[in-house]
């Protein structure tokens, strides 16, 4: 089975950059997204296809991929992005199953 | 607007049965493959279900294989969980999520709200 692993926190403070990786050898060969989930609320994708930034997400989130690691990057961190955040990948090579990382809670100080 | 509106959650007792309902709007469902998502209190995000454009195919997760059934109804745009034999391990927030449109990306651009389920004595 496929897993996918992430720092279990990290803090940061306002103005200042974020970086979260989440590594997994599915990511080797598919796209890695990235979901914001803020207390309460259903999640919302931030990045998808490693890199690309749905319509209406600030373009302070950023992500990139090297090998089985995807990273996503605030830059200036504000408050509001105060949030668990989780990487998604898939594969369907053989049937088609869906995995995600544990999820990393993002404080900003 | 997409909306996506779960319903049927509740209390069930373990060995038990419960039936998810999500209700879609504002988009063509039949064009979409959709997916069931839940959530344990306090723990991560856990993929249970996956069913795609004109029920050709369902995918599940391995944890689940066996007791849960997603379908799907392109005439009243509604997807379901058939959740049998349920355990404490099932206590989760279920989502209604639909997966993006395209050949090799495979991610969930809408949730619903979700729908809890509390398995217990």
């Amino acid at each position: 089975s496929y897993e996918l692993t992430q720092p279990p926190s990290v803090s940061v403070s306002p103005g200042h950059t974020a970086r979260i990786t989440c590594s997994g050898d599915v990511l080797a060969k598919q796209y890695g997204y990235w979901y914001q989930q803020k207390s309460g609320q259903a999640p919302l994708v931030v990045i998808y296809n490693d890199s690309e930034r749905p319509s209406g997400i600030p373009e302070r989130f950023s992500g990139s991929s090297s090998g089985t690691t995807v990273t996503l990057t605030i830059s200036g961190v504000q408050a509001e992005d105060e949030a668990d955040y989780y990487c998604q990948s898939a594969d369907n090579t053989d049937s088609y199953t869906v995995v995600f990382g544990g999820g990393t809670k993002l404080t900003v100080l | 607007e997409v909306k996506l509106l779960e319903s049927g959650g509740g209390l069930v007792k373990p060995g038990g049965s419960l039936r998810l309902s999500c209700v879609a709007s504002g988009f063509v469902f039949s064009k979409y493959r959709m997916n069931w998502v839940r959530q344990a209190p306090g723990q991560g995000l856990e993929w249970v279900a996956c069913i795609t454009t004109g029920s050709s195919h369902v995918f599940y997760s391995d944890s689940v294989k066996g007791r849960f059934t997603i379908s799907r109804d392109d005439a009243t745009n509604s997807l379901h969980l058939q959740m049998n034999g349920l355990g404490a391990e099932d206590t989760a927030l279920y989502y209604c999520a639909r997966e993006a449109v395209g050949v090799i990306q495979f991610y969930f651009d809408s949730w619903g709200q979700g729908a809890r389920v509390t398995v217990s004595s």
